[in-house]
C-alpha cells in the first residue's frame, strides 16, 4: 500500500501568514484528499485532486499535484488561529480505502 | 444531515471487561470505517463493510469484533483488551473519495 508522507510534520507561524504543507506519495493515484483534525478530533475532508489537476482552491485552500514527482503540496493563505490542527494527505488504496500519511502539526499563533 | 455520531465520547475499561462503541450516519453512505488512532499518529483501517458486509479486516486481533446491524449502524464490540489497544476509535462513511468522520471515542484501557 502507499503512504503519504507530509513535510514538515510540524509548522509554527503568526496570524495572518501564508502556512504550507507538503505530501509525498509512492505510486500512481486517481486522486489525492486532504483532511484536516483538531485537537483529539474526527477528521474533516478538506479537498480532493484529481490526478488530472494540477491546482484546486477552496476558499483559502490551495491545493497542487505534480504527479511526475508524485508530490502534493497544501497552501492556507491569511491563516487564523483556527486553523491550528493536524492535516493530513490521503490516496485511495485500492476501490474502498484510503491510505493516509504521518500528517503536519500546524500551529497558527494569534 | 452530514453528520456521523458516535458513543460513548469517553470511556475507560479494565482488560476484562466487555463494552461496545456506537456510530451511526443517516447519509446513505453504503460503506462504513473503523479506525483506531494513536496520538500523534495517523488513523489506522482497522475494518471496512460494504453494503453491510464486513469487506476488509486489516489483520485485527479478535479482540475487536465489529457488527453493522443495518445499513446505518457500525458496532465495534470489545472484550479481553490489552492497555496498549488505548486510543481514539474513529467510525467513518462514504468512499475512497471521500469520508464523513465521527468525534471518535477515546479509549483507555486499564
Amino acid at each position: 500500500s502507499q503512504q503519504g508522507e507530509e513535510d514538515p510534520q510540524a509548522l509554527s507561524i503568526q496570524e495572518g501568514e501564508n502556512a504550507t504543507m507538503n505530501c509525498s506519495y509512492k505510486t500512481s493515484i486517481n486522486n489525492l484528499q486532504w483532511y484536516r483534525q483538531n485537537s483529539g478530533r474526527g477528521l474533516v475532508h478538506l479537498i480532493l485532486i484529481r490526478s488530472n489537476e494540477r491546482e484546486k482552491h477552496s476558499g483559502r485552500l490551495r491545493v497542487t499535484l505534480d504527479t511526475s514527482k508524485k508530490s502534493s503540496s497544501l497552501l492556507i493563505t491569511a491563516s487564523r488561529a483556527a486553523d491550528t490542527a493536524s492535516y493530513f494527505c490521503a490516496t485511495p488504496d485500492g476501490y474502498q480505502k484510503v491510505t493516509f500519511g504521518i500528517g503536519t502539526k500546524l500551529q497558527v499563533i494569534p | 444531515d452530514t453528520e456521523v455520531t458516535q458513543t460513548p465520547k469517553h470511556l475507560v475499561m479494565g482488560m476484562t471487561n466487555k463494552k461496545s462503541l456506537k456510530c451511526e450516519q443517516h447519509m446513505g453512505h453504503r460503506a462504513m470505517y473503523w479506525y483506531k488512532q494513536k496520538a500523534k499518529k495517523p488513523p489506522e483501517l482497522m475494518f471496512v463493510y460494504s453494503y453491510e458486509k464486513l469487506s476488509i479486516n486489516e489483520s485485527v486481533p479478535s479482540r475487536f469484533s465489529p457488527e453493522c446491524p443495518n445499513s446505518s449502524l457500525l458496532n465495534l464490540h470489545l472484550h479481553a483488551l490489552q492497555p496498549e489497544d488505548s486510543a481514539l476509535y474513529l467510525c467513518a462513511s462514504g468512499n475512497y473519495n471521500e469520508q464523513f468522520f465521527g468525534p471518535g471515542t477515546r479509549l483507555t484501557v486499564l
